[in-house]
């Protein structure tokens, strides 16, 4: 099956200081892919969605300045908090998905932020 | 905007046993698909079953199936034999078929616990 890894899992930082997440399809060209973010006994809000190659569509209420997402190639997103702050502390999950399957997404394993 | 709507915060079950989970959804489209995913401790997501709108036959996974009433809007979740594995937050989830519109609506959830 298709699978995605996210790296680092979880990432401590402090406040002020920016941390890149990345997100890869391992075995599938990912034509887009997602972000999503998860507090804690809640669901899943999308951030923003990205197309390889194009700039990322961002969720209302987002800070596009603050989570800079980057698609450049058909196997790898990031997602980059600048300017961290506790209140970013969170779980970041990505998806992925071809073009022919736009009902198949396929999730990361999630990454742990937490800002000090 | 499409919502989703679990009304059900934390059911529990006698392993062994079936158990329900609910979910309404509002849209004003025909075409779409619906999805429940399943979400352990470990945080991973993980499909469980989807649901085509069109198709009027309800979807099933071994011990997973759906009630899909299209004109009340309703996608419960059954799980029969319960197994202590199943265990975890399950999340009922709606998304467009149209053109770029492929984005996961995603309700806040339900937390099962399958006791032994």
């Amino acid at each position: 099956g298709a699978v995605v890894s996210q790296h680092p899992s979880w990432v401590i930082c402090k406040s002020g200081t920016s941390v890149k997440i990345e997100c890869r399809s391992l075995d599938f060209q990912a034509t887009t892919m997602f972000w999503y973010r998860q507090f804690p006994k809640q669901s899943l809000m999308l951030m923003a969605t990205s197309n390889e190659g194009s700039k990322a569509t961002y969720e209302q209420g987002v800070e596009k300045d603050k989570f800079l997402i980057n698609h450049a190639s058909l196997t790898l997103s990031t997602l980059t908090v600048t300017s961290a702050h506790p209140e970013d502390s969170s779980f970041y999950i990505c998806s992925a998905r071809t073009h022919d399957k736009p009902y198949e997404q396929y999730f990361g394993p999630g990454t742990r932020l937490t800002v000090t | 905007a499409q919502t989703v709507t679990q009304s059900q915060p934390e059911m529990s079950v006698q392993e062994a046993e079936t158990v329900t989970l609910s979910c309404t959804y509002d849209t004003s489209e025909n075409n779409y698909y619906l999805f429940w995913y399943k979400q352990p401790p470990s945080r991973q997501m993980i499909l469980v079953i989807r649901q085509e709108a069109y198709k009027q036959q309800n979807a099933t996974e071994n011990r997973f199936s759906v009630n899909f009433q299209k004109a009340a809007k309703s996608f419960s979740l059954k799980i029969s034999d319960s197994q202590l594995g199943d265990t975890a937050m399950y999340f009922c989830a709606f998304m467009l078929t149209q053109g770029g519109s492929e984005k996961l609506v995603f309700g806040k959830g339900t937390k099962l616990t399958v006791n032994p």
